[in-house]
């Protein structure tokens, strides 16, 4: 088992779809991340989650929905996404939680997500 | 403008031939991450430096932390096609909600030409 799995790797959604990303990781660490890759365009923070409770939100629109059920698992649910929204999707874990305390990140290949 | 800034943006070399990509943070830093993506893939973790002055390495890559300058550098020696890929410069911010950030560099583009 990778350290971190994410699945799909590849999504085509149109913008009326409801669709989820699911990260899972296998590593025992506390906090897990979402990132946003576009085209050139730097890696962007969505969601910090720690222990299992939502910690940031980095101004994310509301049509992105993280969850996080267990400390091994986070998905990203997408619904009326717009064009804009397609890019690389991200999911990362670290063992640590506090800030200056994080450690490394253990990242996932990437769920790359078009929006027709 | 970002909060970490990566030059150069982008990078061409002939194997055999050193270069260095610098990461400049517009806050004080308490930590550098430096991190490897392949194109399309997610970040692979290289190093990390902790205290200003601090220089680590690992085969062929050295890094270096400057507080003082809140600047860090990435070198690569004798460079190989196995380098290349987009390599970013990482580190934690305070957040307003009293928690944390992780924050990435703007990236620079590594092409090894063989």
């Amino acid at each position: 088992e990778t350290g971190v799995t994410q699945t799909p790797r590849h999504l085509v959604m149109g913008m009326t779809n409801k669709k989820s990303l699911k990260c899972e990781q296998h590593l025992g660490h506390n906090a897990m991340y979402w990132y946003k890759q576009s085209a050139k365009k730097p890696l962007e923070l969505m969601f910090v989650y720690s222990l299992e409770e939502r910690v940031e939100n980095n101004s994310v629109p509301s049509r992105f929905s993280p969850e996080c059920p267990n400390s091994s698992h986070l998905f990203l649910h997408l619904h009326t996404l717009q064009p804009e929204d397609s890019a690389l999707y991200l999911c990362a874990s670290s063992q640590g939680t506090e800030y200056r305390d994080t450690g490394e990140l253990f990242f996932g290949e990437g769920s790359r997500l078009t929006v027709l | 403008s970002q909060e970490l800034e990566q030059s150069p943006q982008s990078l061409i070399v002939q194997e055999g031939k050193n270069l260095t990509i610098n990461c400049t943070s517009s806050k004080t830093l308490y930590g550098l991450y430096w991190y490897k993506q392949k194109y399309g893939e997610g970040l692979i973790f290289l190093m990390m430096l902790q205290k200003g002055g601090e220089e680590k390495s690992h085969e062929k890559i050295t890094a270096k932390l400057d507080e003082k300058k809140q600047q860090s550098s990435l070198h690569i020696t004798a460079s190989q096609p196995s380098h290349a890929g987009i390599y970013l410069c990482g580190a934690e911010r305070g957040s307003t909600s009293g928690t944390y950030k992780y924050i990435f560099g703007t990236g620079t583009r590594l092409k090894v030409l063989a």
